[in-house]
């Protein structure tokens, strides 16, 4: 079966923009997870879905960040007066119900902030 | 806090045997998983452990031992597509993973 979808696959923006991250989970999985990398770094924690709502959103830096899941399927990533720190690979991940389940990734969206 | 270590970098012959350690302290415990990650692709998964012990999964085995906070990834008859970052991660809350830095492997002909 398909496995888990992000667009776009890239990303450059300048400075200031806003910018909207989408990720499209594995049929039927109910949680939904985001993470950023930097390079040479291991994924960090963003945020996580259970349905429809945002059960943990400490991960997020600040509040020019912002997640939702309206239907308890497609993610959108949001971010605000995008900052060249942002620049990173953000990457999605869905599992079929959250507790210690294998969360399965996607190819991730390359962030690139001029 | 939540911190977990593994050696940067490694470097390995093909049909060999390599093991790559990962330490952790964190503030809960649910599960410790190995990914596998080539450079520019998504993490795969490739083992998880919560009881102490060896699992078995082909040419790759991983183990754990909760008490030490320790575990390693054992990849058998290394072959050059094995070469990529191997990246442990801790379940400390039962959902979100904490990830190590990763480990790049070489495996040379």
């Amino acid at each position: 079966g398909a496995g888990v979808s992000q667009t776009p696959s890239n990303k450059v923006t300048e400075k200031g923009k806003y910018v909207e991250l989408r990720c499209d989970p594995i049929s039927g999985h109910t949680a939904l997870y985001w993470y950023r990398q930097s390079l040479g770094q291991g994924p960090e924690f963003l945020i996580y879905f259970q349905g429809t709502g945002a059960a943990d959103d400490s991960g997020l830096p600040n509040d020019r960040f912002f997640a939702v899941r309206p239907e308890g399927s497609v993610s959108t990533l949001k971010i605000q007066r995008t900052e060249r720190g942002d620049s990173a690979v953000y990457l999605c991940a869905s599992s079929p119900s959250g507790i210690t389940d294998t969360q399965y990734f996607g190819p991730g969206t390359r962030l690139t902030v001029l | 806090g939540q911190n977990i270590d593994q050696p940067t970098e490694m470097t390995a012959t093909e049909g060999a045997i390599v093991q790559i350690n990962c330490t952790y302290q964190t503030s809960g415990f649910n599960g410790l998983f190995w990914y596998q990650q080539h450079a520019g692709e998504a993490p795969t998964f490739l083992s998880y452990n919560v009881l102490d012990g060896l699992e078995e999964k082909g040419r790759f085995s991983s183990f754990l031992s909760r008490s030490k906070g320790y575990s390693y990834l054992l990849l058998k008859e290394l072959q050059m597509k094995d070469s990529a970052s191997y990246l442990c991660a801790v379940s400390s809350s039962g959902y979100a993973l904490n990830f190590g830095k990763g480990t790049s492997l070489l495996v040379t002909p």
